[in-house]
């Protein structure tokens, strides 16, 4: 158990409402990651971040914002959500040792209605 | 662009039989690999990971590595209905400690 929690764990919203997720982890790891998950496209980054106020994009960063001002929370915003941004959202952590293994919550699944 | 290919399945095999996973990269740079197992609904769980080239064995689970055909493997002997999931293989990116992660494979074993 990597301590990492999410929340919600579940939630639906209508079109153009934001909507921010929390993952929030316990032990200081220093990278933590947003990925979304959908049929047939595996896991896909969104945003990470390498340390406080510190983030970058990933492959499907569009439509997404993320903050860190402190080490043990991450938070994914959707600004106006889309119905394509339906899914299952995951927060993983790196330890940042040289074995590069992954972590991950246990998700939150989004409906955008 | 960086790419992990997997066979999506599903793959079925007989209990008590070996399911045998594949996976192929484009990045000669990764270094270490991973194959983590999902149920449905459920997170990703990492289950190995291997580096050097040649067999990794834990418990009923062997990866296998050939970086020269840029090959990874998962042997699952003794399969369990348990075993049934979507596996996923993982290379790593030599930035920030991402992961390029293939779509998975759905494993069904048959009791």
């Amino acid at each position: 158990d990597a301590g990492i929690t999410q929340s919600p764990r579940h939630k639906v919203t209508e079109t153009g409402t934001p909507v921010t997720l929390r993952c929030h982890q316990t032990e200081n790891h220093r990278y933590m990651y947003w990925y979304r998950q959908d049929p047939g496209h595996g896991l896909r980054l969104i945003h990470y971040s390498y340390g406080v106020k510190d983030t970058d994009k990933g492959e499907v960063s569009d439509g997404y914002s993320v903050s860190r001002s402190k080490t043990e929370d991450f938070l994914l915003t959707l600004e106006s959500a889309t119905s394509s941004q339906t899914s299952v959202y995951f927060c993983a952590i790196s330890t940042g040792t040289s074995s590069y293994e992954q972590y991950f919550g246990p998700g939150t699944r989004l409906t955008v209605t | 662009q960086k790419e992990v290919e997997q066979n999506s399945g599903p793959l079925s095999v007989p209990e008590g039989a070996i399911a045998s996973l594949n996976c192929t990269y484009s990045d000669r740079g990764s270094q270490s690999f991973f194959w983590y197992r999902q149920y449905s609904g459920k997170s990703p769980e990492l289950i190995m990971f291997i580096y050097s080239n040649g067999d990794k064995e834990d418990g009923r689970f062997t990866a296998q590595l050939n970086k020269a055909s840029q090959y990874v493997s998962l042997l699952i002997r003794d399969s369990q209905p348990s075993d049934s999931a979507t596996y996923l293989c993982a290379a790593s990116m030599d930035s920030n400690y991402q992961l390029i992660w293939g779509a998975g494979t759905k494993l069904i074993i048959k009791p």
